[in-house]
């Protein structure tokens, strides 16, 4: 499968505790993007990334939320001091510019559960 | 405002039926618009761009930016098309994506 992966696709943790999320993106692809989804809703962004520079940050992005890309490949999302409200699904993308516009292809998400 | 609105949570439609499902935006510029779909148990990928103009499973959308809305159509409905449908905008070239809420197609025979 060359599409985008993301690991682990279930995480229950309790609540305090730091949880870390990895995503491995096309592998030609320069930007990786960070979503949460939580249900009824849409994917909201949370940051993203070209090559390994960090672009932009979502205010939805609390001080807890760490992401980072040092190479330019994988990415991982860190959640310190995890909170319930934290639950959701966390999807990651990636893209490259095609045809005039960057389509943007998305893993399977990781699913978190605080307790 | 940046925003998406999609009014509609649920639509249920027989299957040979057309298919309208409604896509609002706000923005101030000129933004990228997207389609994408998510199927039972499987990702979000993308079905169309504005900026391709191409027709993918026999599902169109056109841009009216005078209405700032970008509907998705589909002239006959089939049951395969069952799935959940994300209109999504960008600001410019590869920035986030902004969603709507979703709406659930559901197509029965």
């Amino acid at each position: 499968d060359t599409g985008v992966s993301q690991n682990p696709r279930h995480k229950i943790t309790k609540r305090g505790q730091n949880v870390t999320f990895r995503c491995d993106p096309i592998s030609e692809h320069n930007r990786l993007y960070w979503y949460r989804q939580t249900l009824g809703q849409g994917p909201e962004f949370l940051t993203y990334f070209q090559n390994e520079a960090q672009l932009e940050k979502s205010r939805l992005l609390s001080d807890r939320f760490s992401a980072e890309r040092p190479k330019g490949s994988f990415s991982t999302l860190e959640i310190q001091r995890t909170e319930q409200g934290d639950s959701a699904m966390y999807l990651c993308a990636s893209s490259y510019l095609r045809g005039g516009s960057y389509e943007q292809y998305f893993g399977p998400g990781t699913r978190l559960t605080v307790t | 405002a940046q925003r998406v609105t999609q009014p509609e949570k649920l639509l249920s439609v027989f299957k040979g039926a057309p298919v309208e499902l409604k896509c609002n935006y706000s923005y101030s510029g000129s933004p990228e618009l997207f389609w994408y779909v998510q199927y039972s148990r499987q990702r979000l990928q993308l079905l169309l761009r504005h900026i391709s103009r191409e027709s993918i499973k026999g599902f169109t959308a056109d841009l009216n930016k005078g209405e700032t809305s970008f509907h998705l159509k589909k002239p006959f409905a089939q049951e395969e098309d069952s799935a959940m449908y994300y209109c999504a905008l960008s600001g410019h070239q590869g920035t986030a994506l902004i969603f709507g809420k979703g709406t659930t197609l559901s197509v029965s025979s």
